[in-house]
């Protein structure tokens, strides 16, 4: 089935930071979504890319749709202590009923 | 705007006890509705979708089971939890036909 591998698995960042985390596919996708989780919480949806190419921002968040499809880029500018939170990339899962495949997930960690 | 609901927040149960977690989606009709569980913090785990009333699709074998007796209405259910049925569990939905997923608040289970 479908995989997707996301790095880095954690970072540990110093308030101000910017960070950059991705995810690649071992197939094409036609569309790839980033959420957040923060400690307790349901994920939240960041940014929907469906475009190759496609550049989307939500304030300081950036996502990038990878060119070759099989990957996407997340970057978060001058973080602060509420970026912390678990950050999943997903994609389709290939099937009708819109099953997602998520990544394992970035754990970041912000110290003021 | 649509809403979803998941109750209760938390629950402590003694192994061998019955469960009964329950999801709602307000705002839209006929959605695809989906269990995750989630270990540790980490990785999102897909127990059941359903793509309309009393169709249940099961993604994994396990002790749980879930039933779609309304349209916004999914629960997950076990006649006799065991330990490691422990977890934080997520109920979603989607638009027919879309990928994009939206997440509840999750239950956190703890089973003694």
């Amino acid at each position: 089935g479908q995989q997707l591998n996301q790095s880095p698995q954690s970072m540990f960042i110093q308030e101000g930071e910017d960070v950059s985390m991705n995810c690649t596919s071992s197939s094409i996708f036609n569309t790839w979504l980033w959420y957040k989780q923060e400690p307790g919480e349901g994920p939240v949806l960041l940014i929907a890319l469906y475009k190759a190419g496609e550049l989307t921002s939500n304030g300081r968040l950036t996502a990038q749709f990878g060119i070759t499809r099989k990957d996407s880029f997340l970057n978060i500018s001058a973080s602060i202590p509420s970026d912390v939170g678990i950050y999943f990339c997903a994609g389709p899962g290939g099937t009708s009923y819109g099953k997602l495949t998520f990544g394992q997930g970035t754990i970041l960690t912000v110290h003021p | 705007s649509q809403t979803i609901h998941q109750w209760p927040a938390t629950l402590v149960q003694p192994v061998g006890s019955p469960l009964s977690l329950e999801c709602t989606v307000e705002g839209t009709s006929n959605p695809n509705l989906y269990w995750y569980r989630q270990a540790a913090g980490r990785g999102l785990q897909l127990l059941f979708y359903s793509v309309g009333i009393g169709q249940i699709s099961s993604e994994v074998p396990q002790n749980l089971s879930a039933s779609r007796p309304q349209d916004r209405q999914f629960i997950l259910s076990s006649k006799k939890l065991l330990l490691s049925d422990s977890g934080f569990y997520l109920c979603a939905w989607s638009v027919q036909g879309q990928e994009t997923q939206y997440f509840g608040p999750g239950t956190r289970l703890l089973v003694l």
